[in-house]
C-alpha cells in the first residue's frame, strides 16, 4: 500500500542551524501539507501546497520557513535558523486532488526536530 | 474559540468493552467535513474514519463508529470491542469550508485498554 515516508526520523540540530526536512508524498496525490506538533500538544497545521505553489499558511509558518518541491517527489520543509521552540514532530501529508469527500490526508511517520 | 474540542484529556476501558471519545466543533460553514486520528506511541497518525457534512448517516469503519449529532456539533467516535492494540492518543479533525485543505485537530484523549 502506498504511504508518505518522512526523512529523517530523528534530526538534531543546534539553534541557529538550518534544517531542511524531507517528504516523498503518495504518488498520484497533488495536495501537500506541513503540520507539526509539540510535545504533549495537539497537531497544528503549518502550509499547505499544490500546484507548485503555497496554497495556504498558518501564522505560525513566518519567513524563517519556506516549502520546496525540488524534483517530482520530495517536498522538503526548511526552517532557516532554527529557535529552541521549533523544537516538535513534523508530519508531512498528501492528497489525492479529489472533488468530492473525504479529502482525506495521509500523514508520514514524522520527524522529530530537537533544536538544542 | 477552539474549533475542536475534546475535554476527555484521559479514558480508561476494558477490554472488549465499547468506549465513546468525545469531539465537540465549532464552525459557521455548512460544508465540512470531521476526522479521527491515531497515534500510538510510535508517532504515526493512522485515519481511523470520517464524515462529511452533509452525510445523513453515522460512519462506520469496522470496529469504529462516528456519531455525528449535527445540531449539537459533535461527532463523537464509539470504538466497539475495545482491543489492547487501541490503546493510543486519539484526535478529532475538521477541514472547515467545501475547498479547504488544512485540517485543525482537538488536544487529543489519551485511551488506555485494560486487560
Amino acid at each position: 500500500e502506498p504511504e508518505v515516508t518522512q526523512t529523517p526520523s530523528h534530526q538534531v540540530t543546534q539553534m541557529g542551524q538550518e534544517v531542511i526536512l524531507r517528504c516523498v508524498p503518495i504518488s498520484n496525490h497533488l495536495y501537500f501539507y506541513w503540520y507539526r506538533q509539540i510535545l504533549g500538544q495537539k497537531v497544528e497545521f503549518l502550509v499547505s501546497f499544490y500546484n507548485n505553489e503555497i496554497s495556504e499558511k498558518s501564522e505560525i509558518f513566518d519567513d524563517q520557513f519556506s516549502v520546496e518541491r525540488p524534483d517530482g517527489s520530495n517536498f522538503t520543509l526548511k526552517i532557516r535558523s532554527t529557535k529552541l521552540e521549533d523544537s516538535a514532530m513534523y508530519f508531512c501529508a498528501s492528497r489525492f486532488l479529489s472533488t468530492g469527500d473525504p479529502f482525506e490526508q495521509f500523514f508520514g511517520p514524522g520527524t522529530r526536530l530537537t533544536v538544542l | 474559540a477552539q474549533k475542536i474540542t475534546q475535554t476527555q484529556p484521559g479514558m480508561f476501558v476494558q477490554e472488549k468493552e465499547a468506549v465513546t471519545l468525545d469531539c465537540t466543533y465549532d464552525t459557521s460553514d455548512q460544508s465540512y467535513g470531521l476526522f479521527w486520528y491515531k497515534q500510538p506511541s510510535s508517532g504515526e497518525m493512522i485515519f481511523l474514519i470520517y464524515q462529511g457534512s452533509y452525510d445523513e448517516q453515522n460512519a462506520t469503519e469496522g470496529r469504529y463508529s462516528l456519531n455525528f449529532q449535527k445540531a449539537r456539533k459533535s461527532a463523537n467516535l464509539v470504538i466497539s470491542a475495545s482491543q489492547l492494540g487501541d490503546s493510543a492518543m486519539y484526535f478529532c479533525a475538521m477541514r472547515e469550508g467545501p475547498g479547504a485543505n488544512n485540517l485543525f485537530f482537538g488536544t487529543g484523549t489519551r485511551l488506555t485498554v485494560i486487560p
